[in-house]
């Protein structure tokens, strides 16, 4: 299995709701990413998770809660989101070492409206 | 700090023809540098990657990367274009140690393929 699974796949959303994105990997990866990708740009680094402990934050505005319950798992709880972020959030996984590559899901296409 | 720069936002070719993406590096210290494509509404998927084990890098789909240490470049290159290269093409790089998908990823370069 090298597959990572986000669902849903589309989500719409007031600016009051609280949702969550949800993040599967089976393939013992212990480096977990979120990246939120514009349009017609490219990704960007939200956050990563070594060992299902967060290690890095790049500066990502509060209202997006990262959580990591297991080493398989990994979620992004939404609340009191603007219009402007609206986009594609795509999870990835990794080994950590040298030179290891990061599989990408299908992403997750958020609409705040 | 490490960064990449790829040279033209869009390329077209024709199909059978020649496909050369063009990237460029920046870091002070030996990258790994890696080739992504993006089919519309999509993930990223690996093409191909370059972790100093050898210049020529091969892919899939019949995609190859040289990494050229004096140009500091890292062009991706197919000898015959299909329709179903169309695609977004991503260039990105990574510091070694640690965690390896926290890229850095160049702006794109959207691949046409004209039949």
């Amino acid at each position: 299995d090298t597959e990572v699974t986000q669902t849903p796949k589309h989500l719409v959303m007031g600016m009051t709701n609280k949702k969550s994105l949800k993040c599967e990997q089976h393939m013992g990866h212990r480096a977990m990413y979120w990246y939120k990708q514009k349009a017609k740009k490219p990704p960007e680094l939200m956050f990563v998770y070594s060992y299902e402990k967060l290690s890095i934050n790049e500066s990502v505005p509060s209202r997006f809660s990262p959580e990591c319950p297991n080493s398989s798992l990994l979620n992004l709880h939404l609340h009191a989101l603007q219009p402007e972020d609206s986009a594609l959030y795509l999870c990835a996984s990794s080994h950590l070492g040298e030179g290891t590559e990061a599989f990408f899901g299908q992403g997750t296409r958020l609409t705040v409206v | 700090a490490q960064s990449v720069t790829q040279l033209g936002s869009h390329v077209s070719v024709s199909e059978g023809a020649l496909v050369l993406l063009r990237c460029n590096y920046s870091s002070s210290v030996p990258p790994y540098l890696f080739w992504y494509v993006q089919y519309p509404n999509q993930g990223l998927q690996l093409l191909l990657k370059y972790t100093s084990a050898a210049t020529l890098v091969k892919g899939i789909n019949g995609f190859e990367a040289e990494f050229k240490k004096s140009e500091t470049s890292f062009h991706l290159t197919k000898p015959s274009a299909h329709m179903s290269d169309a695609a977004e093409y991503f260039c990105a790089v990574t510091l070694g140690g640690g965690s390896q998908g926290n890229l850095i990823f160049g702006k794109g370069t959207k691949l046409s393929v004209k039949p």
